[in-house]
């Protein structure tokens, strides 16, 4: 059982394109979607986080967009660079008493020069 | 470096042995997670703890594995009797209140075990 699920595995982009990584979940409770990025041999890094009262985030270069009707949410990299090329996992976790993070597979994005 | 600190960072056992991992949280962050990540795969949560309590140890398999979260001293991931299946990188993550989304994560201990 897959609660969320990240789409496409691999991404290929030329410099100053836009990759997009979509997400999606299963579970309603789910009030908070962080994306991390990850870089190899490093631990993941919290990039940029939405929660489901807005449609659309921005920091610096990096948007999400949210569709709480849909259960979608998707990560946008603005003007993407070389140093972007990173794993990058979104994920969803419910308030309360525990926040523990259900992610998805990842995506593998390169960003060639 | 206020970051989560992990240690070590690469650990080998052999088949048969035990395994401790170390974690010790961002200062002033009293909550702990541990994820394991198996190659090609995202993260998995494994348990969750607060100062001398487990809250959530349900992605914990059943045998072998313990945590633990002490007043003094870092959280440790205990892995008894390790198999190659065992074999991941190790992940914690550290929180500063019940009430916060946010965890920053360490830089993860790689067990290998051959």
């Amino acid at each position: 059982q897959q609660q969320v699920k990240q789409s496409p595995q691999s991404l290929i982009v030329q410099k100053g394109g836009i990759p997009i990584i979509n997400c999606a979940y299963e579970n309603t409770a789910f009030d908070y979607f962080p994306w991390y990025q990850q870089f190899p041999g490093k631990g993941p890094a919290l990039l940029i986080a939405i929660r489901p009262d807005v449609s659309e985030k921005k920091e610096g270069r990096f948007t999400i967009s949210f569709n709480k009707s849909a259960k979608q949410f998707s990560l946008h990299i603005m003007d993407s660079q070389p140093g972007d090329s990173a794993t990058y996992f979104c994920a969803a976790s419910r308030g309360g008493s525990n926040y523990k993070l259900t992610f998805g597979k990842g995506t593998l994005l390169t960003v060639n020069p | 470096n206020a970051g989560v600190m992990q240690n070590p960072r690469h650990l080998v056992r052999r088949r048969g042995q035990e395994a401790r991992l170390r974690c010790s949280p961002m200062k002033g962050h009293s909550h702990v997670y541990w994820y394991r990540q198996l190659p090609e795969e995202g993260l998995k949560f494994m348990v969750y703890l607060q100062k001398e309590n487990i809250i959530d140890e349900s992605g914990m398999p059943k045998e072998r594995f313990s945590a633990e979260f002490p007043k003094e001293g870092p959280s440790i991931l205990r892995i008894q009797q390790v198999v190659r299946g065992d074999s991941a990188a190790y992940f914690c993550a550290s929180s500063k209140s019940q009430a916060t989304y946010e965890q920053y994560f360490g830089p993860g201990t790689r067990l290998t075990v051959t």
